[in-house]
Formats: structure tokens, C-alpha cells, sequence
């Protein structure tokens, strides 16, 4: 299917644990963003990407690690997750000034 | 420092009834503003943006202006209808984030029978 795919849509994890989120784009838009979503804080940048091999911090990168090794695909790794990532994570792209989002991962971190 | 944010957290109106969701912001150097609508378990969807030399913008039902004297930027739905219930997050396009998008916490609109 085209567009943006966000797996696994749910993940329980333990604390301490490390858990990748994956993001998949069917287009070749070079802007790739992971966002995460908390009551209060709406959507929170965590990284960014502007192509594949370059990728960048956002407002609250601590305790995540990106990489993107090819243009589609565009994963989140926390690598010793806490409590305090529990979230709602959003995988997004980019094309002028339209984002398009992916259904979202939600991770609760136990 | 510089934010995005949102007058009213929450929103009921009458289906039929126009809406108006409001939205403050303090970065005058953006370059775009826009209206993203999120339904229940469902990442944000694109409503209309508006560049920043414009005041006023058009689509489909959905109208947002822009008032850069005072910071203000508003959505407004005609006919609200039931499918209109979501949250809707203005945001702006920031260069300090290789024009990322940075978005409000978001109004919730309740559309009553």
C-alpha cells in the first residue's frame, strides 16, 4: 500500500529493555520526522532527517537514537527504555509544507 | 521562548454551527502556518495552510486567517458536521528544525447533535 506504515501499532516493553519502532514510506519524500504525543505536550520532535545518512536532533532526542540507511525507511530505537517513554510515537514525511503521518505506535514501557 | 499554542483546549458546538478554533503564536519568522485534524487513533491529517504574506485562506468548509499583528491564527469550519469531532493542532513551520513542523497541544472539538 502507498503512503507511511508505522509498526508494530502496539508494544508493551519492560523497563530497561531496548525497542525499535519502524517507519516506511512508499514515496521518496527526503524529510522523515519522529514525533511522540503526550497529554499536555502535544507532538514533541524527537528526530529529524533531511536524506538518507543525515539525521538531527529535535526538541527532545535524550534517550532515542535514529538512523536511515536508506530513504524509505527511517527507524527509532530506544535503547534502554523508561517509564517516561511511554507515548504515542508518530513516524511523518514530508513534501513542501504537508506532513503525512503514519497511524502511530503506541509503547507503553512497564 | 517561542511557541505555538492554542486559546481553548476544548470545543463544543452545535452540529449545523460554524466553529472557530483559535491559535496563538510568537515566532514571527515562520514561514507557513497549518491545521492538522486528528481523529481517534489516527496519526494528524492536513486540513489547509496559509503562507505568511497572506491574511485569509479557503478551502472546502474551512477557512483560516491569519492576523500576524497579533499573532493569531484561527480555523473556521462552516456546517460543523459530526465528522468534524477531533483535535485539531495548528503548527508552524520553523527553520531551526530544517523546517520541521512545531505544533500546538491541540483543541479538542465536540460536535453536539
Amino acid at each position: 500500500d502507498a503512503g507511511i506504515t508505522q509498526s508494530p501499532r502496539y508494544k508493551i516493553t519492560e523497563t530497561g529493555r531496548q525497542v525499535t519502532l519502524m517507519c516506511h514510506q512508499t514515496w521518496s519524500h527526503s524529510y522523515m520526522f519522529w514525533y511522540r504525543q503526550d497529554l499536555g505536550h502535544g507532538l514533541r520532535l524527537i528526530y529529524y532527517s533531511a536524506a538518507a545518512d543525515i539525521t538531527d536532533k529535535g526538541e527532545v532526542p535524550d534517550g532515542y537514537v535514529v538512523s536511515r540507511s536508506k530513504t524509505e525507511n527511517f527507524p527509532l530505537t530506544l535503547e534502554s527504555a523508561t517509564r517516561s517513554q511511554t507515548s504515542v510515537y508518530f513516524c511523518a514525511t514530508r513534501m513542501n509544507t504537508e506532513a503525512f503521518f503514519g497511524q502511530g505506535t503506541r509503547l507503553t514501557v512497564v | 521562548g517561542e511557541s505555538v499554542g492554542l486559546h481553548l483546549p476544548t470545543l463544543s458546538v452545535q452540529e449545523g454551527d460554524n466553529s472557530i478554533i483559535n491559535c496563538a503564536y510568537s515566532n514571527s519568522a515562520s514561514d507557513y502556518f497549518i491545521w492538522y485534524k486528528q481523529e481517534s487513533g489516527k496519526g494528524p491529517q492536513f486540513i489547509i495552510d496559509i503562507r505568511s504574506n497572506m491574511d485569509k485562506r479557503q478551502g472546502q468548509r474551512v477557512t483560516v486567517l491569519l492576523n500576524k499583528t497579533v499573532k493569531h491564527l484561527s480555523l473556521q469550519i462552516a456546517a460543523t458536521q459530526p465528522g468534524d469531532s477531533a483535535v485539531y493542532f495548528c503548527a508552524e513551520i520553523r527553520h531551526n528544525y530544517g523546517q520541521n513542523f512545531v505544533f500546538g497541544p491541540g483543541t479538542r472539538l465536540s460536535v453536539l447533535p
